[in-house]
């Protein structure tokens, strides 16, 4: 079967660094994403990871190790308006088919 | 661009009623999918077609059904709606499937009493 584990809450403070863990088990690994959701919103897509390695997109950058399973988000300089859910998906196919995890929520404090 | 539109937004179903939600994408993307969301938990793939004419089930399909006879649209049908089908639905696409971005409608938050 397929299942990604993630935290389900995390606290922060403004202006602070922050990762979310995403672990995963699952067959025919294509790739691992990212999405934000604010509350009451539509997700909206914040990076890919096909290979080992870092990806980064100005404040946000993201991990993965095929070997481990495992990947990360990283959140630099958090602003408030950074709390929302984050949610890794697992891409398992070329069709883009996602397996959600079940997602973090970040709480931001000033 | 409008992107993905999705309507109604809201709904509220009697248990046995049927009703389609319409999924709309005016960006040219072959790939469509239809997602779940219930309070608290990830999205679940309920069915996604690589264009027109291609559909196949994804993680929870039954209860459901789609059609895909242009690549704009994308409608979802529940048949003899249940108190266990109220929940958020999310309709997305992508250019080209894989490792692509995928877009998200607003939503439609039905309830089934």
């Amino acid at each position: 079967g397929q299942s990604l584990e993630q935290p389900s809450e995390v606290t922060a403070v403004e202006g602070a660094i922050v990762q979310i863990n995403c672990t995963y088990q699952t067959s025919g690994f294509y790739g691992l994403s990212w999405y934000q959701q604010h509350d009451g919103g539509a997700p909206t897509f914040l990076s890919y990871n096909g290979l080992d390695g870092l990806e980064e997109t100005g404040r946000f950058s993201s991990f993965l190790s095929r070997s481990d399973s495992y990947g990360y988000l990283l959140l630099q300089e958090l602003q408030m308006k950074d709390s929302a859910s984050y949610f890794c998906a697992v891409i398992f196919s070329n069709t883009g088919k996602l397996i959600f995890g079940q997602g973090t929520t970040l709480q931001v404090k000033p | 661009n409008a992107g993905v539109t999705q309507t109604p937004k809201f709904r509220i179903l009697k248990i046995g009623q049927s009703m389609t939600l319409q999924c709309t994408q005016d960006m040219n993307h072959n790939y469509m999918y239809w997602y779940r969301q219930d309070p608290g938990m990830g999205l679940k793939l309920i069915y996604y077609s690589v264009g027109a004419g291609i559909t196949d089930k994804g993680e929870v399909p039954n209860g459901y059904n789609v059609s895909r006879s242009t690549t704009e649209d994308f409608p979802l049908r529940l048949e003899l709606a249940a108190p266990s089908q109220t929940s958020v639905y999310f309709c997305a696409s992508s250019f080209s499937g894989g490792a692509d971005e995928q877009f998200f409608g607003p939503g439609t938050r039905l309830t089934v009493l």
